[in-house]
């Protein structure tokens, strides 16, 4: 049973334009949500991270949006660089000793 | 600073031999995790370390499965008579805590293949 959900498996954006990665959740136990960027031959590199009590966090071109009667957060990154290219996680921390639960992960695409 | 450094980097294996997989964590993190991520899939919790006991191992498939953290430092995730279904990238991460605002240092993983 998924708890976090990915729902496109891919994206593709044109270079300079906005990037959104969409991610849903089923526990309403979940408080903290992260972000992860994952490139090839590499493991996860952490992004950016929202707290419930927020609906917004901005970290200079990445923000994410938290909407939590819809379940429901958002990554924004504006403008989009083909350095972004990359799979992102979406994630939740369960329990006290911080356990993450993954999404699928979105593969973006920015073309120069 | 050195990162986590996770060895070997590449591990195949035939059907039901033992291996054993290496995590240095970043210096002075106490927190320490396994986590295995198959294709298409995001990474999965195994264990997790807080110091040399492991706290939480409700992620450990089954009892093939063994990791240890002896001094605290240095884990090894070992696995008995192998099977193809294995076959994954084994991630290790650690953070200087297991708070909230302690986000995880991946390393760049363990590719296991079962043939």
């Amino acid at each position: 049973d998924q708890q976090v959900k990915q729902n496109s498996p891919s994206l593709s954006v044109q270079e300079g334009r906005i990037s959104i990665l969409n991610c849903d959740y089923t526990n309403s136990m979940f408080d903290y949500f992260l972000w992860y960027k994952k490139y090839p031959a590499e493991g996860p590199t952490f992004l950016i991270s929202i707290s419930s009590i927020k609906d917004k966090n901005e970290d200079g071109r990445f923000t994410v949006f938290l909407n939590k009667s819809a379940k429901h957060l958002s990554l924004h990154i504006v403008p989009s660089q083909p350095g972004d290219s990359a799979v992102y996680f979406c994630a939740a921390p369960l329990g006290s000793n911080y356990k993450l639960t993954f999404g699928k992960g979105t593969l973006l695409t920015v073309n120069p | 600073g050195a990162g986590v450094s996770q060895t070997p980097s590449n591990k195949v294996t035939e059907k039901g031999k033992y291996v054993e997989l290496r995590c240095d964590p970043i210096s002075g993190h106490t927190a320490l995790y396994w986590y295995r991520q198959s294709l298409g899939q995001g990474p999965e919790f195994l264990i997790y370390f807080q110091g040399t006991g492991a706290a939480d191992d409700s992620g450990l498939p089954n009892d093939r499965f063994f990791a240890v953290r002896p001094e605290g430092s240095v884990s090894t995730l070992k696995i008995q008579r192998t099977e193809r279904g294995d076959s994954a990238v084994y991630l290790c991460a650690s953070s200087l805590s297991s708070a909230a605002g302690s986000p995880l240092h991946f390393g760049n993983g363990t590719r296991l293949t079962v043939t």
